[in-house]
């Protein structure tokens, strides 16, 4: 019984081809985040939401976009991927501040 | 502040051996802290979690260490076994939000047989 759930697990793209890549939840929780993570680090927060409030880390490119349409849902838009956005993306859920974060097992995207 | 590495620390341990995994956090300010386990091709998994107003917590076969005047948090695995072996991330609140968390390098965990 998946509570965070990422779709697809592997996606493949073209240079330059925008992407999107989904989650969803069944915690209702009202924090959701989205982590880059490359082989051998530690995951990186690219933004969060809390509930409609968009909250986006200061060093993330312009190239990521996000929408979150209701609570069950957050999109991660890759307007023009290039080489260096292969990667693991993780989607995140928390109910509020000081409660762990309950992780998808993620979406691999590889750029050709 | 968080550092990029493109190689993990490791750690070997026979089955059954104690585990100790160590991690030094940044930021003197935080006040929440969080083991996650990751698989390889699987998302963070949540161990267990520890306040600042603490400086020990058990969970089954795991206890978690918070010592706040040298900034440092263990991780102890008791009874280790081959399902233990993954990465293991300490975490901590920071940048002013409960809501975010900043993520420690990873220790690789392997368990011989």
């Amino acid at each position: 019984d998946a509570m965070v759930i990422q779709n697809p697990r592997y996606q493949v793209t073209q240079f330059g081809k925008p992407v999107t890549l989904s989650c969803s939840q069944t915690l209702n929780h009202n924090v959701m985040y989205w982590y880059q993570q490359k082989s051998s680090q530690a995951p990186k927060l690219l933004f969060h939401y809390y509930d409609k409030d968009f909250n986006n880390e200061a060093d993330t490119p312009d190239n990521f976009q996000s929408r979150r349409p209701n609570t069950s849902f957050c999109f991660l838009d890759i307007r023009s991927p290039g080489l260096g956005d292969a990667a693991m993306y993780l989607c995140a859920t928390s109910s509020e501040g000081g409660q762990p974060q309950h992780f998808g097992d993620g979406t691999r995207l590889s750029i050709l | 502040g968080e550092s990029v590495g493109l190689h993990l620390p490791t750690l070997s341990v026979q089955e059954g051996d104690n585990s100790i995994i160590n991690c030094a956090y940044s930021n003197s300010a935080s006040d929440y802290f969080i083991w996650y386990k990751q698989e390889s091709g699987k998302g963070p998994q949540f161990i267990i979690d520890i306040r600042s107003n603490m400086d020990k917590r058990q969970g089954q076969r795991v206890t978690v260490l918070l010592n706040k005047t040298v900034k440092h948090l263990s991780l102890q695995i008791a009874a280790t076994q081959p399902g233990d072996s993954a990465v293991y991330f300490c975490a901590e609140n920071s940048g002013g939000s409960n809501y975010k968390l900043t993520f420690g390098k990873g220790t690789l965990l392997t368990v011989n047989p």
